[in-house]
């Protein structure tokens, strides 16, 4: 079992949709990264949780810590949104990230 | 202040020849982590580096994988004797420090084709 799992693998939704991923994780973390990778590009940083909430633009990010639960929302998407989306997180105990398989999302006009 | 910066963006080799990908941390970053990503697998960890020191080389293959951070200059992912098996996504990330609440700072990435 992977230590860290993220649903739904793939995601198509309409513009304008609202749009939930979610990640959880087995082991102690000292921290819960959100990552954007877009087809044959760069890894973009979107949020580092260690609690609590965190709110960028039409982005949201949540971490439940008792649960081992994090969600990255999306609100009004829009086709630039079209995506990987990445769940990462820092082992208490050390200094590197281990990732999830991450989530495709595609966005519709 | 420019972000980490990796070169080349895409590499081709051939089976047996060595690949070098560099890396250039952001400006006063002293951290750095390499990680692979296979086509169509998620990434994974694979070395992370202090001004000259390997601090966590767990996820390196045991076998024709080096990586270097000199005092001067970029660190370097060194894959020697490369296979088909090598293709694949090399990004380097860095850090000002260690802990917690360091922020991940990417690379875009070299793209490694071995033909």
């Amino acid at each position: 079992k992977n230590e860290v799992e993220q649903s739904p693998q793939n995601l198509t939704a309409q513009e304008g949709e609202f749009i939930t991923i979610n990640c959880s994780y087995s082991v102690g973390i000292s921290a819960l990264h959100w990552l954007q990778q877009h087809p044959g590009g760069g890894i973009v940083s979107l949020f580092m949780l260690s609690s609590g909430k965190k709110k960028h633009g039409r982005l949201i990010a949540t971490i439940n810590i008792q649960e081992k639960h994090s969600s990255l929302h999306i609100t009004a998407s829009h086709p630039r949104d079209s995506a990987v989306y990445i769940c990462a997180v820092r082992s208490e105990y050390g200094n590197k990230l281990v990732f999830g398989a991450g989530t495709i999302l595609r966005v519709k006009s | 202040n420019a972000g980490v910066m990796q070169n080349p963006r895409h590499l081709v080799r051939r089976r047996g020849q060595e690949a070098r990908l560099r890396c250039s941390p952001m400006k006063g970053h002293s951290h750095v982590y390499w990680y692979r990503q296979l086509p169509e697998e998620g990434l994974k960890f694979m070395v992370y580096l202090q001004k000259e020191n390997i601090i966590d080389e767990s996820g390196m293959p045991k076998e024709r994988f080096s990586a270097e951070f000199p005092k001067e200059g970029p660190s370097i992912l060194r894959i020697q004797q490369v296979v088909r098996g090598d293709s694949a996504a090399y990004f380097c990330a860095s850090s000002p420090m260690t802990g917690a609440t360091t922020e991940a700072f990417f690379g875009q990435g070299t793209r490694l084709t071995v033909v």
